[in-house]
């Protein structure tokens, strides 16, 4: 079974200063990867997601992850954090549901990663 | 524009009652999720469906139970609702695609507080 380990619970970072989110995972095969962000009262919305290919993804809201393969890692970062970017991160990696379900895959999410901003 | 819907944004009940949560998409998905949200745990998986009629049980089915009459909806019953019941529970949707990779597509969130 796959699994997500976000090691960092709270990661305080001030306005303009650059940023990087941990992600790890474990997967025995080629995974697909996934950042979403949660704003405070909200639903998460995708920021990014990696499936094959290039190893360095963009995302939305000027954010990018890279996949090391041999770390099992896809860290996500932003060279210059705004105030409105405070919010929680979960990274999640998907792996295939099942038959019957004609290929769809169930993301397993880490536990979250609060980013908190000082102005 | 994607667009899932949960019926409420905040839901407080008494212990012992049956709680309905509905959950709505209109991106015509085949996959429909239900998780549950605590601090510290990050998204936990309750329940999903990948068809009209169609249930799996997630990481924590237990006291909660699903229905999934047509496409678009998918509702949420916590049959005897408990404190420990008490959390944020985020709907979520998907399509059948190995090109998504599961890529979901979630709702609001509803905060329900069992008292």
């Amino acid at each position: 079974a796959q699994s997500v380990t976000q090691p960092d619970i709270h990661i305080t970072v001030s306005e303009g200063a650059s940023l990087e989110l941990r992600c790890n995972y474990s997967y025995g095969a080629t995974p697909y990867l996934f950042w979403y962000v949660q704003s405070p009262g909200q639903g998460l919305q995708l920021l990014l997601k990696y499936f094959s290919g290039d190893t360095l993804v963009q995302g939305i809201k000027g954010f990018e992850a890279e996949f090391k393969r041999s770390q099992s890692s896809f860290n996500l970062r932003k060279p210059s954090v705004h105030w409105s970017d405070a919010a929680e991160y979960f990274c999640a990696v998907g792996a295939p549901l099942m038959e019957a379900s004609g290929g769809s895959y169930i993301p397993t999410f880490g536990r979250g990663t609060s980013l908190i901003v000082h102005p | 524009d994607v667009k899932v819907t949960q019926s409420s944004r905040y839901l407080v009940k008494r212990t012992g009652e049956k709680v309905f949560l509905e959950c709505v998409q209109d991106m015509d998905h085949e996959n429909m999720f239900w998780y549950r949200q605590d601090p510290g745990l990050g998204l936990r998986l309750i329940y999903f469906s990948y068809d009209v009629k169609m249930k799996e049980k997630g990481d924590i089915p237990e006291g909660y139970s699903v229905s999934r009459e047509k496409k678009e909806r998918f509702s949420l019953i916590l049959e005897s609702a408990s404190t420990n019941q008490t959390s944020m529970y985020l709907c979520a949707s998907s399509q059948v695609s190995g090109t998504s990779g599961g890529e979901r597509f979630f709702g609001p969130g509803t905060r329900l507080t069992v008292l």
